[in-house]
């Protein structure tokens, strides 16, 4: 079984700066897919980025880049150069081997991030 | 990427009702996912929906209770069925591949 645990339910960071959202796993599968996403309060879900397990690179798109620590079993975001726009949850998933559809994927919590002018 | 509506895009509806929530995509898709999210809570997948052959149910969600359709490619059906105040969620369509995970924009539905 997957799990997905996000320890920061809530997380405050001043405009212009640079947040970490923290994100650990659990699984036997030797091959997965990582995930992030952010849900802005208008309810929609936006895919952010993805880490394959066997990726060598950290994952990066536009600000947000992906700390993949394998033997740690943690894949934390990074947000650069906070925006006002930011301010929204944001939900780590996983999804199990190569063949799996992303559409199976376990979800964390999720953690509430708030950007302060 | 894919273009995901859903309908309706919030409802308010009475204990013992039905609804049916609509998602298109706007690409042939083989698997579609219908999600819940209860207030304040993670997404939980209730089940897949695989053209031409019978719905994937996880674990603690039925049939009887959130009956699927797909008659095609591009679109699929979720009925939350006899509902009660707990079914109070947003329901999100979801469509993807290896890499990547789409959403629709999600129905909130309230049960009074």
């Amino acid at each position: 079984a997957q799990k997905i645990t996000q320890t920061q339910p809530g997380m405050f960071v001043q405009e212009k700066e640079a947040v970490t959202l923290d994100c650990t796993y659990d699984t036997s599968d030797q091959s997965y897919g990582l995930f992030w996403y952010k849900q802005p309060s208008s309810g929609e879900m936006i895919f952010l980025i993805y880490q394959g397990s066997y990726d060598e690179q950290n994952a990066t798109e536009g600000r947000y880049s992906l700390n993949f620590q394998k033997a740690r079993k943690s894949a934390n975001l990074v947000i650069s150069a906070s925006q006002l726009g930011d301010s929204a949850m944001y939900f780590c998933a996983m999804r199990g081997p190569y063949n799996t559809n992303a559409g199976k994927s376990t979800f964390g919590d999720g953690t509430t991030l708030t950007v302060k002018p | 990427s894919a273009v995901i509506s859903q309908k309706p895009s919030r409802d308010i509806c009475q204990r013992g009702t039905s609804l049916t929530i609509q998602c298109q995509v706007d690409s042939q898709v083989t698997m579609m996912f219908w999600y819940r999210q209860q207030p304040g809570q993670s997404l939980t997948l209730i089940a897949t929906a695989n053209q031409g052959s019978e719905a994937t149910y996880e674990s603690g969600f039925v049939i009887d209770k959130f009956p699927i359709s797909r008659p095609n490619l591009t679109f699929s059906t979720l009925t939350v069925s006899n509902m009660s105040p707990e079914d109070s969620s947003i329901y999100l369509c979801s469509v993807g591949g290896s890499y990547e995970q789409y959403f629709g924009p999600g129905t909130r539905l309230t049960v009074t």
